[in-house]
C-alpha cells in the first residue's frame, strides 16, 4: 500500500483566497483525522470521520474551515476564505478502528501570505 | 527511515506517585524535534511537552519532565504526582526537519486511585 497520500505537498496562495487540501487514506481504514500542525499548538485535531461519517468537528477553528468525506477513498479539508494565520502544516492520517495506530500522511505545507 | 518506538503499549501508576514513560527513536538527523502528546477519549491530541534536538538542556513543563538523550536516541517522559485526569493514551512523535511527523505506538497510562 502506498500509504496515506495528500496533495499538495506545498501550497501558496493569497488571503482571501480558497485553498482546498485532498487526502486519499489507506484502502481498508474506515477512520479518517485532518490535523493542523503549528509549532506554536503543537498537532490539532480538527475533525475525524467514521465510515466517511464526521464524528467530531469541534476542532474546526471556524466557519472557514469545512471538511468532507464523499468515499471511503478521499477526503478534503477547504479553507475560504484563507488568512495568514492559517499558515501551517495539514496532516490527514487514517486508521483502522477508533484506537488503533494512525498512519500519517506526508502534510501540505499551506502559506497565506 | 526514521522510526519511534515506545515499548509499553500499557502502564499504571497510584495517584500522586511518579510514572516514566519510555520511547526510543531512530534517525540519521541531526536537526529535529520531539514531542509526547496525550490523547484523553475525547480523540484530541493534547500537546503535552516538546524538545529541540539541538538543546541539551531537557524540557519541563509543570508535572511533565523529559530525559532526552540524544547520543542514545531516547526521549522519556517524566509525570510526577499523577493526577487522575492524567490517564489517556500518550504517544512520542518525532518531527523531521522537512516536516514529516512519525508517532509511536503510544501508551495507554491508567492512574488508580
Amino acid at each position: 500500500d502506498a500509504g496515506v497520500i495528500q496533495s499538495p505537498r506545498h501550497e501558496v496562495t493569497e488571503m482571501g483566497q480558497e485553498v482546498t487540501l485532498r487526502c486519499k487514506p489507506i484502502s481498508g481504514h474506515d477512520y479518517l483525522f485532518w490535523y493542523r500542525q503549528t509549532m506554536m499548538r503543537g498537532l490539532e485535531l480538527l475533525i475525524y470521520f467514521n465510515n466517511n461519517v464526521p464524528i467530531d468537528d469541534s476542532g474546526m477553528p471556524e466557519d472557514r474551515f469545512s471538511a468532507k468525506m464523499p468515499n471511503a477513498s478521499f477526503s478534503t479539508l477547504k479553507i475560504q476564505p484563507s488568512e495568514p494565520r492559517d499558515s501551517a502544516v495539514y496532516f490527514c492520517a487514517s486508521s483502522s478502528g477508533p484506537y488503533n495506530e494512525q498512519f500519517f500522511g506526508p502534510g501540505t505545507r499551506l502559506t497565506v501570505l | 527511515a526514521q522510526t519511534v518506538t515506545q515499548s509499553q503499549p500499557e502502564m499504571s501508576v497510584q495517584e500522586a506517585e511518579t510514572v516514566t514513560l519510555s520511547c526510543t527513536y531512530d534517525t540519521s538527523e541531526s536537526d529535529y524535534y520531539l514531542f509526547w502528546y496525550k490523547q484523553p477519549p475525547s480523540r484530541q491530541m493534547i500537546l503535552v511537552i516538546r524538545q529541540e534536538a539541538y538543546k541539551q538542556q531537557n524540557a519541563t513543563e509543570n508535572r511533565f519532565s523529559v530525559n532526552f538523550q540524544k547520543a542514545a536516541k531516547s526521549f522519556s517522559l517524566k509525570i510526577s504526582d499523577s493526577q487522575l485526569g492524567d490517564a489517556a493514551m500518550y504517544f512520542c512523535a518525532y518531527r523531521s526537519a522537512d516536516d514529516k511527523i512519525i508517532f509511536g505506538k503510544g501508551t495507554r497510562l491508567h492512574i488508580l486511585p
